[in-house]
């Protein structure tokens, strides 16, 4: 098995411009997750996503950040325009279901914005 | 919101010795995760309580649900340099709220040899 895979690792940016963070769950998993985690911190849920309905995004910055899970199964999460403070690693995680058993992170995406 | 609050933020401990970290919420939680990150790692899942009260082992790992559901810790035995890393307790809420994991914000553990 895979495991969750995210591309790319890492990414360089200046801010103003756009970026986006790709995200393919375990097969089968419905539940899928973005987070945040600035450094020294624990990750923070941005949005979540039941198959390829969004259930939960009260957490994700709406005027700059979107989200989408066409099908079900890939997830893109993008950033536009990127600002100093985005600068973290985003965290894609996936669930059988909400409930419980443990999540699935992949390595995430290190994001800096200069 | 709803928040996880852990301590201690920090725990140098020598080889050998034990450690401990607690997690507490203001509100019941449905379960607790437990998951470590290694240095430039990211979390990987350790352990789910569920159950008010539950206990549970994995080799020198113990851990525990407090009775009203609202508190865990974490305790390892003498431990060794492969435990170094921070340590989330994460809570999952039943109704309102966000419906993901809520993360604390860690302890990180360093050991001396």
């Amino acid at each position: 098995e895979a495991g969750v895979v995210q591309s790319p690792r890492y990414k360089i940016i200046e801010k103003k411009q756009p970026v986006a963070f790709w995200c393919n769950p375990i097969s089968g998993h419905n539940t899928l997750y973005w987070y945040r985690q600035n450094l020294g911190q624990g990750p923070e849920l941005l949005i979540r996503y039941e198959n390829e309905e969004a259930v939960d995004d009260s957490q994700l910055p709406k005027d700059r950040f979107s989200a989408e899970r066409l099908k079900g199964v890939d997830s893109t999460l993008k950033i536009q325009p990127a600002e100093l403070g985005d600068s973290a690693v985003y965290l894609c995680a996936s669930s059988p279901n909400r409930q419980g058993g443990g999540y699935t992170f992949g390595s995430g995406t290190r994001l800096t914005v200069v | 919101g709803q928040q996880v609050m852990q301590i201690p933020q920090y725990q140098h401990v020598q080889e050998g010795e034990d450690f401990t970290t607690y997690c507490n919420s203001s509100t019941t939680l449905s379960n607790i995760q437990w998951y470590k990150q290694r240095p430039g790692g990211h979390p990987v899942f350790l352990i789910q309580l569920v159950k008010s009260g539950e206990v549970k082992k994995q080799k020198r790992l113990t851990f525990q649900f407090g009775e009203a559901k609202k508190n865990s810790s974490l305790h390892i035995t003498a431990t060794q340099t492969t435990d170094v890393g921070t340590y989330f307790c994460a809570g999952l809420y039943s109704g309102g709220g966000a419906d993901g994991l809520t993360f604390g914000k860690g302890t990180h553990l360093i050991i001396q040899p």
